[in-house]
């Protein structure tokens, strides 16, 4: 099965300031997608971001974009200008193009954010 | 968007007792559904995976027989945790998908969390 690896259990960040999140995945497979989900304290999972593996090109969503390294095979999640309301719970996720289509999560990272 | 509804939100029970937890794709047909568990400042560690019309595939180390998984409509699916103890207690969030293809999203529910006591 595949592994997703999130180095950093918590991170805090000064509001307006940026604060990049790690993560890194093992697999064997060369289409795949990755995504950043943020879980608030209300538990509700919330889509931040996703990365189709044959896309070379970072996503990017406003504040939001990732630098993918699919030699390395690290994604990282980049916070620009960092909110209060960005404090929550960061899971990177790993879903196979291919068989079986389930996520495959890393043990997340708790996120601060200093006013 | 696609929204998903789960219910409850949250319940709780005694030990022994069943417990029934509804997931519902509210604008789409959700033909394939996960489904899983959360245990405080944890990743969320997937179930099963269930087809609408289909038996449920279970992850390994998940009690078929206590986790009981319904899937008879494009829009609903239920988990029925039977016989629940206090070591079930946990967060569970449901998934919904239109299809598994490249193109097609995945919702999540808001979570029940059970207590069993």
């Amino acid at each position: 099965a595949q592994t997703v690896t999130q180095s950093q259990p918590e991170m805090s960040v000064q509001e307006a300031e940026t604060v990049t999140l790690s993560c890194t995945y093992d697999t064997s497979e060369s289409d795949y997608y990755l995504f950043w989900y943020k879980q608030p304290p209300s538990r509700q999972m919330i889509l931040v971001i996703r990365q189709e593996a044959y896309k070379q090109q970072n996503a990017t969503e406003n504040r939001f974009s990732v630098n993918f390294q699919k030699a390395a095979k690290s994604f990282s999640l980049k916070i620009s200008d960092s909110q209060l309301g960005d404090a929550a719970m960061y899971f990177c996720a790993y879903r196979s193009a291919n068989t079986g289509n389930q996520f495959y999560f890393g043990t997340g990272t708790s996120l601060t954010v200093i006013p | 968007g696609a929204v998903v509804s789960q219910h409850p939100s949250w319940v709780i029970c005694k030990s022994g007792t069943s417990v029934k937890i509804e997931c519902r794709s509210l604008d789409f047909q959700a033909t394939t559904m996960f489904w899983y568990r959360q245990f405080p400042k944890q990743s969320l560690m997937l179930m099963a995976t269930s087809n609408e019309g289909s038996k449920a595939t279970y992850e390994q180390g998940v009690e078929k027989d206590k986790f009981l998984i319904n899937h008879a409509s494009l829009t609903l699916s239920t988990l029925t945790v039977t016989s629940a103890h206090p070591e079930d207690s946990s967060f569970y969030i449901c998934s919904a998908t239109q299809g598994t293809g490249a193109n097609y999203g995945y919702t999540f529910g808001s979570g029940t969390r059970l207590t069993v006591v």
